[in-house]
């Protein structure tokens, strides 16, 4: 059975902090790792990471995939309260041809305070 | 643990014909579920809040009537994708909130509209 814990489930920390958060998974047939924002609707879409692509970088956000350990680290740095929300992991198998599925953690609260 | 399942995983159907896609939370309640689109670049948008022993409230630019939400029980919400259209064709997820910051997600279900 696929498998991702995320952790921590939550932190608090203050403006100008940098955070790291971490993903590990258990799958068989690795494809792609991905991560997600959520703060009210639908979790925005951050980062994917495959065996070719680990290490991904937007502004203040990074993301490196760690095939050897199976995991995957996202990190936040001069953190703001808007960026206070839970990130979700989700890791997506190979289950065979034109099949697709996502695996999610149970996503890590990040609260930002000034 | 929490989980939530989705069936079917996968789904291939001829333009114009209905599909039902059931969304089950296992070894827990929940009075509200979520169903989320998810479109080729990864991001992730919800189409509705599916409501136990109420009607579903959708998302703007959502049809009601194509997208049939009925949350039968405390358990289960299926979403009907009426008269489907190529254009339909997607990734379905469905979640679940065990407690006010915990979102359990389904493993998704493709949907293929010849």
């Amino acid at each position: 059975e696929d498998k991702v814990v995320q952790s921590p489930l939550s932190l608090v920390v203050h403006e100008g902090d940098t955070v790291t958060l971490n993903c590990s998974y258990e799958v068989t047939n690795f494809r792609s790792l991905l991560w997600y924002k959520q703060e009210k609707k639908a979790p925005t879409f951050l980062f994917m990471l495959t065996s070719s692509g680990i290490e991904k970088k937007s502004g203040r956000l990074s993301s490196i995939l760690d095939k050897k350990e199976l995991s995957s680290i996202l990190n936040i740095t001069a953190t703001q309260t808007g960026d206070s929300a839970i990130y979700l992991c989700a890791v997506d198998p190979w289950t065979g041809a034109g099949s697709y599925q996502l695996t999610f953690g149970k996503g890590t609260k990040l609260s930002v305070i000034p | 643990g929490a989980v939530v399942s989705q069936h079917p995983s996968r789904v291939i159907c001829k333009s114009g014909t209905s599909v039902k896609i059931e969304c089950r939370s296992l070894d827990f309640q929940a009075t509200t579920m979520f169903w989320y689109r998810q479109f080729p670049k990864k991001s992730l948008m919800l189409m509705a809040t599916s409501n136990e022993g109420s009607k579903a409230t959708y998302e703007q630019g959502v049809e009601k009537d194509k997208f049939l939400i009925n949350h039968a029980s405390l358990t289960l919400s299926t979403l009907t994708v009426t008269s489907a259209h190529p254009e339909d064709s997607s990734f379905y997820i469905c979640s679940a909130p065990l407690l006010s910051d915990t979102q359990y997600f389904g493993p998704g279900t493709r949907l293929t509209v010849l």
